[in-house]
């Protein structure tokens, strides 16, 4: 059973950074693709980009180009997203979430079935 | 890129009522939509992907369809703990990117 453990929340003055990290465990974590989903008070779910750490490669949602930045450790099985030059309407709930899956067939599905318990993040 | 929008918005029913949650997409989907429910401080939990496509553990209760731009989540006959807010989403292949729709919340009648 994969699961996906973020960092604690964070407290932010306006044009800093910051990060968070999402742990996964109970999986394969270079073949797992991971995106970063946020979610500002009382408004929806807003992708903010993702990674498959196998490629080392990182899409980005075009409202956040420039300010995020999405990462993968191997070593530690650990996802970040970094956030700059925050300010008061970053203030939300980030998630990590798995985005796809392979069944017994090698068959890939697009949808994100695993989710981080969240990471809230004020500025 | 694809625009989702959801209707209702909002809507108000009862226990046991047939619900019906639209997701239309600004041109034809030929890639895979999801849709999630999602409750008060809680992460979003997978329902429905591939359009129809029940996700593993989810009551049957839920169920999907559609294809082009028209999509459709049902709850056949909503009980408590179906009240929250459900959402769809798109997956783009090339570029790799999702879009989620605006979200359409559930309340007690």
């Amino acid at each position: 059973q994969v699961q996906l453990v973020q960092s604690g929340a964070e407290v932010k003055k306006p044009g800093s950074s910051v990060k968070v990290s999402c742990k996964v465990s109970g999986g394969a974590f270079s073949s797992n693709a991971l995106s970063w989903v946020r979610q500002a008070p009382g408004q929806g779910l807003e992708w903010m980009g993702g990674i498959i750490p196998m490629f080392d490669e990182a899409n980005y949602a075009q409202s956040f180009q420039g300010r995020v930045t999405i990462t993968a450790d191997e070593s530690t099985t650990t996802a970040y997203m970094e956030l700059s030059s925050l300010r008061s309407e970053d203030t939300a709930v980030y998630y990590c979430a798995r985005d796809q899956r392979r069944d017994d067939n090698d068959v890939y599905y697009y949808a994100m079935d695993v989710w981080g318990q969240g990471t809230t993040v004020t500025v | 890129a694809i625009q989702l929008t959801q209707s209702p918005s909002s809507l108000s029913a009862s226990v046991g009522d047939r619900v019906t949650i639209t997701c239309r997409a600004s041109q034809v989907i030929n890639s895979p939509l999801a849709w999630y429910q999602q409750k008060p401080g809680k992460a979003p939990k997978l329902l429905i992907y591939d359009a129809s496509n029940l996700e593993t553990g989810v009551p049957s209760k839920f169920s999907g369809s559609g294809s082009g731009t028209d999509f459709t989540l049902t709850i056949s006959s909503l009980q408590p703990e179906d009240f929250a807010t459900y959402y769809c989403q798109h997956f783009n292949n090339y570029p790799r990117f999702f879009t989620f729709g605006p979200g359409t919340r559930v309340d007690i009648k």
